[in-house]
């Protein structure tokens, strides 16, 4: 069964602190993906790779920064948060070949900055 | 103006009624439509591609039109179980996934 895992469903932060979120697929994807979902706006992405060590900027890249340094695994960085991050992130993946349009999600993990 | 639109509900409708959901995108570029659907507090899961010629999954329709730009998916016989919000997805030119904020359906008994 295809498996994504992030690996906190709930986070809490103060602005300022640096975040990581991880996330890991066992299913030998090449593409792995961050949104984020907030209620009205639906699912934005953030950053996206294709293949080891390789990140393209998706729509609202800004305060935030990622890592893929194996190919199962794909980490999501904010440097500094802020209140305005607060939201449900969420990480997908899909197998190699650019016109996919089945993602793998995870359950996803809510942060909340104060 | 969003490049997917859909109208956010939420549809209260009871068991067995037929229900149909909209969604409208504004990149005539657009190449694959797809509807997933999302259970509260879970993640989306793929509920189905949508072909020009149309296609159905059991009670499930999907259409599309590409002269007046919209998607649809049509529900019969509605269950308890079908009660979810449903994402619209078009797949822009460079192959990436634009997602609609999402249709709420509220089945009732």
């Amino acid at each position: 069964d295809v498996k994504v895992t992030q690996s906190s469903r709930y986070l809490v932060k103060r602005t300022g602190e640096k975040v990581f979120l991880e996330c890991v697929q066992d299913m030998d994807h090449e593409n792995m993906f961050w949104y984020r979902q907030d209620p009205g706006l639906g699912l934005r992405l953030i950053y996206f790779s294709y293949d080891v060590k390789m990140k393209e900027k998706g729509d609202i890249p800004e305060g935030y920064s990622v890592s893929r340094e194996k190919k199962e695994r794909f980490s999501l960085i904010l440097e500094s948060a802020s209140t305005n991050q607060t939201s449900m992130y969420l990480c997908a993946s899909s197998p190699g070949g650019m016109n996919t349009g089945e993602l793998f999600f995870g359950e996803g993990s809510r942060l909340t900055v104060l | 103006r969003k490049e997917v639109e859909q109208d956010p509900g939420p549809f209260n409708v009871p068991e067995g009624a037929t229900v149909a959901f909209n969604c409208t995108y504004s990149n005539s570029a657009s190449q694959s439509f797809f509807w997933y659907r999302q259970d509260c507090r879970k993640e989306p899961k793929l509920l189905m591609s949508v072909y020009s010629s149309g296609n159905e999954d059991g009670r499930f329709t999907a259409q599309l039109n590409r002269a007046s730009q919209y998607i649809s998916l049509l529900i019969r016989d509605s269950k308890l179980s079908d009660s979810a919000t449903y994402l619209c997805v078009a797949q822009d030119s460079s192959y990436k996934l634009i997602f609609g904020s999402g249709t709420r359906l509220l089945v009732r008994p």
